[in-house]
């Protein structure tokens, strides 16, 4: 692995079913991030984490929660999707808070 | 809380013509970042600025943030098919306030014509 991986690459999914992004980094960061990117809204943040083992709030984190168990993965799961969750989803690191964004390919979700 | 605009939300440009976009925050940041997406693609980072009116170029690219720092621009000059794709500007509020969190713009979405 070099850098930031995302998988699946895309995904649908029927409403009120359970999913889980998921996000590895080989860089050793301690910040990581999900973005959610819909057309004309940009990138909007859904959670992230400073460090291993903590998490937090972002911009739009209803229906959503992640996890921070070591420092290379940061999954995304939707408890119950819905058909606004259709989007593509971003995962991004950096080495520290302040830092700059490396984001992985991407994870393109339907919800029907 | 804290929000960026980016303008215009479409770039149509010819190619070899200049252009600019823009980059507005609600709130006085501490450094902003530009991003350009391709499409298809994931953003990956251009620059990041951090002084009052400091300038920085990239080749074709000029970026520049404002003396209040609360306003940004990107000016591409000889615009190339290579530029193509989506420049997205990322503000980060002074430190303690709305939770120091990068905000993104809109973006603003450049398609060139040769």
């Amino acid at each position: 692995i070099a850098g930031i991986t995302q998988a699946p690459t895309s995904q649908i999914l029927a409403a009120g079913r359970r999913m889980t992004l998921r996000c590895t980094q080989d860089m050793r960061h301690n910040a990581m991030y999900w973005y959610r990117q819909d057309l004309g809204l940009g990138l909007r943040l859904i959670h992230y984490s400073n460090t291993a083992g903590t998490t937090g709030k972002g911009e739009v984190p209803d229906g959503y929660s992640v996890s921070r168990a070591n420092t290379d993965d940061f999954p995304l799961t939707l408890a119950s999707a819905v058909p606004s969750q259709t989007s593509v989803y971003f995962c991004a690191s950096s080495r520290d808070w302040a830092g700059t964004q490396y984001f992985g390919p991407g994870t393109r979700l339907t919800v029907l | 809380g804290q929000q960026v605009m980016q303008i215009p939300q479409y770039q149509h440009v010819q190619e070899g013509e200049d252009f600019t976009t823009y980059c507005n925050s609600s709130t006085t940041l501490s450094n902003i970042q530009w991003y350009k997406q391709r499409p298809g693609g994931h953003p990956v980072f251009l620059i990041q600025l951090v002084k009052s009116g400091e300038v920085k170029k990239q080749k074709r690219l000029t970026f520049q943030f404002g003396e209040a720092k609360k306003n940004s621009s990107l000016h591409i000059t000889a615009t190339q098919t290579t530029d193509v794709g989506t420049y997205f500007c990322a503000g980060r509020p002074q430190e303690g306030a709305a939770g120091n969190k990068l905000t993104f713009g809109g973006g603003t979405r450049v398609l060139v014509k040769p």
